[in-house]
């Protein structure tokens, strides 16, 4: 049972352009959101975060949405470029309990930027 | 900046062998964790530590064991190697409970 999906493995943007990574979640226990990064040969780098308590953060190019009634969020990075291209997963935990401890990862988009 | 290191990023063992991971992070840390990645299945936890000595189970600790005697080093132990742990091992650090959670750059581990 997959409590949070990516369904698209992968994705292709144009540089210069606006790439849209989505997130599903079928847990309604989880409030806090995550997005990683990750190179070939390197770990995941921490991208961006949301709480259930907001709807949008923004970090330079990149924002998140979270769409709590939907269970859906989303990444957008404007404007793409090269070195963006990687595998992007999304993660999700609850708030309370020792469960609030663990994350539970998608199993990742590969987003490339076509120069 | 936080910095996790994982003690080798390649390693190759037979089955059968016991086999150590171990981790270490510079940022003191309270929670520590072990995941394992693989095509098509994303990262799932194996273990995660919330301190020293201190563990819990994640989502797959079949064939794994932890050790966490410090709070900057975490170990992962394979107590009997089998094919079907060939992997890449990835190890995290996070301040505390929703904390964004930091890697290492990961173990590939190949048993043959």
């Amino acid at each position: 049972d997959q409590q949070v999906k990516q369904n698209s493995p992968s994705l292709s943007v144009q540089e210069g352009r606006i790439s849209i990574l989505n997130c599903d979640y079928t847990n309604s226990m989880f409030d806090y959101f995550l997005w990683y990064k990750k190179y070939p040969a390197e770990g995941p780098t921490f991208l961006i975060s949301i709480s259930s308590i907001k709807d949008k953060n923004e970090d330079g190019r990149f924002t998140v949405f979270l769409n709590k009634s939907a269970k859906h969020l989303s990444l957008h990075i404007v404007p793409s470029q090269p070195g963006d291209s990687a595998v992007y997963f999304c993660a999700a935990s609850p708030r309370g309990g020792a469960g609030s401890y663990q994350l539970t990862f998608g199993k990742g988009t590969k987003l490339s930027v076509i120069p | 900046d936080v910095k996790v290191t994982q003690s080798s990023r390649y390693l190759v063992k037979r089955t059968g062998e016991k086999v150590f991971l171990e981790c270490v992070q510079d940022m003191d840390h309270e929670n520590m964790f072990w995941y394992r990645q693989d095509p098509g299945l994303g990262l799932r936890l194996i273990y995660f530590s919330y301190d020293v000595k201190m563990k819990e189970k994640g989502d797959i600790p079949e064939g794994y064991s932890v050790s966490r005697e410090k709070k900057e080093r975490f170990s992962l132990i394979l107590e009997s190697a089998s094919t079907n742990q060939t992997s890449m091992y990835l190890c995290a650090s996070a301040a505390g409970i929703v904390q964004p959670q930091h890697f290492g750059d990961g173990t590939r581990l190949s048993i043959l």
